[in-house]
């Protein structure tokens, strides 16, 4: 089954600095990823996603993300962060293991953007 | 209006008491999800259904129960065999292979 490691739980920032939240995922064959943002009490809300073709994919509120699969990495970048960006971060790829598609979440990580 | 909606946003449990969590959808999808959300633990899968009357374990079913008698609606139960209920309470849609769509969730408290 498919896994996946967010290798920061929490990242600090400064408004208007760029920002990398990194990820990883278990299994090198042919993968759907997606990053999710959470604000506070509320459900998920899809920033990007991979299904294929181009590696660099970009998505809502500026955001961007690089598929690297030779690293098995989805890493999610932003050249300027704003302090309405603070809120957590979810990696997930698709797992269809036993024939059910489902997502696989990680741990998360608290983008937390200060003045 | 449309989309997932959960019911109710916070709810409140009684030690020994079960709980049902409303996931109601109509995207139209197939697919329904159940997961839960503690601090630091990211998403972790409850249950799960492709197809109506027909649903599968995920990997913290203990203590829980679901039916899936209408394509719109997926109900979770929340019995008295779950020891530490209290967490946030997710349900999703999908077509398939692609994004799952989430509601707004329902938060658990056992008082």
């Amino acid at each position: 089954a498919q896994s996946v490691t967010q290798l920061d739980s929490q990242v600090p920032v400064f408004e208007e600095a760029p920002v990398e939240l990194r990820c990883n995922y278990s299994s090198s064959v042919s993968v759907y990823l997606f990053w999710y943002v959470q604000y506070p009490n509320q459900g998920l809300q899809l920033l990007l996603k991979y299904l294929s073709g181009s590696t660099l994919v970009k998505g809502i509120n500026g955001f961007e993300a690089e598929f690297n699969k030779s690293q098995t990495s989805f890493h999610l970048r932003k050249p300027s962060v704003h302090i309405s960006d603070t809120a957590e971060y979810f990696c997930a790829v698709n797992d269809e293991a036993g024939g059910y598609n489902k997502l696989i979440f990680g741990a998360g990580t608290r983008l937390a953007v200060h003045p | 209006d449309g989309g997932i909606t959960q019911s109710p946003k916070y709810l409140f449990r009684k030690e020994g008491q079960n709980v049902t969590l409303s996931c109601e959808q109509n995207l139209n999808h197939d697919a329904m999800y159940w997961y839960r959300q503690d601090p630091g633990q990211g998403l972790r899968l409850i249950y799960y259904s492709q197809i109506v009357n027909d649903f599968q374990k995920g990997d913290i079913a203990e203590g829980y129960s679901v039916s899936r008698e209408k394509k719109e609606s997926f109900p979770l139960t929340v019995t008295s065999a779950q020891k530490n209920p209290t967490a946030f309470y997710l349900c999703a849609t999908s077509t398939g292979r692609t994004e799952a769509f989430f509601g707004q969730g329902t938060r658990l408290t056992v008082v």
